[in-house]
């Protein structure tokens, strides 16, 4: 059972513009909601995280949006550069299951120059 | 920057042979996840441990894998025998107590042939 499901499955997004990513999820039990970058041949990379308590979360260019009723988050790249090309996952656990990630399926982002 | 580290970072060997990768988490994250990603897919749990002891091993294939982590430090994980479906990336994370973020290792790439 696919709990999280992400799209796009691949974006193209040109430089200085923004980059779009949204995932749900089913159980309603998650209370943690990471997103990870990943570079070919390379583990992921934690780049900014909510709780369900907030609706947003901001880190330099780097903006989560949380939607808890509609069990919705996403993730936005602004001013989008070419070295930001990589495979982002969003994912999600809660701290009953000891905190195990359940992944999406993980987007492939180009930023052409 | 406290890193998790892993070895080998690539792997080939033969189908029916025997395996081994080693773990070693953030120092004095007592929560260690091991997680398979397929190529093109999001990472999924193997096993997790807490401090030394197993507490999720529910999607392991027992049978072929098995997972230690003796000293509560660091862990090996073995596949035995090996088949061409265990072609993957096997990427080890730790977590600290009282935190929800995990950080990930540069991952053992294991190629079946």
């Amino acid at each position: 059972q696919q709990q999280v499901k992400q799209s796009p499955q691949s974006l193209i997004v040109q430089k200085g513009g923004i980059s779009i990513i949204n995932c749900a999820y089913e159980n309603t039990a998650f209370d943690y909601f990471p997103w990870y970058q990943q570079f070919p041949g390379k583990g992921p990379a934690l780049l900014i995280a909510i709780r369900p308590d907030v609706s947003e979360k901001k880190e330099g260019r780097f903006t989560i949006s949380f939607n808890k009723s509609a069990k919705q988050f996403s993730l936005h790249i602004m001013d989008s550069q070419p070295g930001d090309s990589a495979t982002y996952f969003c994912a999600a656990s809660k701290e009953t299951s000891g905190s195990r990630l359940t992944f999406g399926e993980g987007t492939q982002l180009t930023v052409n120059p | 920057e406290a890193e998790v580290a892993q070895s080998p970072r690539y792997k080939i060997t033969e189908k029916s042979q025997a395996v081994a990768f080693w773990c070693d988490p953030i120092s004095g994250h007592a929560t260690l996840y091991w997680y398979r990603q397929i190529l093109g897919q999001g990472p999924e749990l193997l096993v997790q441990f807490q401090d030394e002891s197993v507490v999720d091993d529910s999607q392991l294939p027992k049978d072929r894998f098995s997972a230690e982590r003796l000293k509560g430090v660091d862990s090996t994980l073995k596949i035995q025998p090996a088949e061409l479906g265990d072609s993957a990336m096997y990427l080890c994370a730790s977590r600290g107590q009282g935190s929800y973020e995990q950080y990930f290792g540069p991952g053992t790439r294991l190629t079946v042939t």
